[in-house]
């Protein structure tokens, strides 16, 4: 059973340019949850899915984020007009639906704006 | 609502020095408690977990008791190794908030020779 995936492991882009960053959750796991970090900061919360719904997205910027869990495929997180201040790494994490579980999370996406 | 607070790092221990990282947290209902731990690098692993009060989880010599009275889950480790540096994370999950996952916001831990 492979961990949860994310790609890229590094994504490099421009100002006003779109990233996309996507999360393959483990087998079985419906649930989904995207944490953004800042270099020496702790983990910040932005939005928790599950299969076609979003349950909280509390955590996400009202604009030029998005994220979605489609009932194929893997979870996206979608960042419109990048400015610098989106450099950090992202990081996903699944669960299954069983309650009392951990989250088990990617390596994250290194995102970098220039 | 939901949160979790942990000790403020960092932390800069000798080896085979004692190491406490305070956590507390706050929920409505009966969480589930757990100990994230992160390497320079690399995303997220589970450390250890407890289901209900009074659960003691264990790994690689760390340890952490679920005390529903204090609702504080600190963790300890009784020597401590350099390759126990890292950043730890103490996190809760609770069914009354549809199984969402809060953390805390990291302690960093260098263990020095």
């Amino acid at each position: 059973n492979a961990g949860v995936m994310q790609n890229p492991r590094h994504l490099v882009r421009r100002r006003g340019q779109e990233a996309r960053l996507r999360c393959s959750p483990m087998k079985g796991h419906s649930h989904v949850y995207w944490y953004r970090q800042l270099p020496e900061e702790g983990l910040k919360f932005m939005v928790y899915l599950q299969k076609e719904n979003i349950i909280d997205e509390s955590g996400m910027p009202k604009e030029r984020f998005s994220a979605e869990f489609p009932k194929e495929g893997p979870s996206i997180l979608r960042i419109q007009q990048v400015v610098r201040g989106d450099s950090a790494a992202y990081f996903c994490a699944s669960s299954p639906p069983s309650v009392a579980t951990e989250a088990f999370f990617g390596q994250g996406t290194r995102l970098t704006v220039v | 609502g939901d949160s979790v607070t942990q000790m403020e790092g960092p932390v800069t221990l000798s080896e085979e020095a004692f190491l406490t990282i305070n956590c507390t947290y706050t929920a409505t209902g009966y969480p589930s408690l757990f100990w994230y731990v992160q390497y320079p690098g690399e995303g997220l692993q589970l450390l250890l977990k407890a289901t209900k009060a009074d659960d003691k989880g264990s790994n690689k010599g760390f340890e952490a008791t679920y005390r529903k009275e204090t609702t504080s889950f600190h963790l300890e480790k009784g020597s401590v190794q350099v390759s126990d540096s890292a950043v730890y994370f103490c996190a809760l999950s609770d069914r009354n908030t549809g199984n969402q996952f809060y953390f805390g916001t990291g302690t960093s831990l260098t263990v020095i020779p």
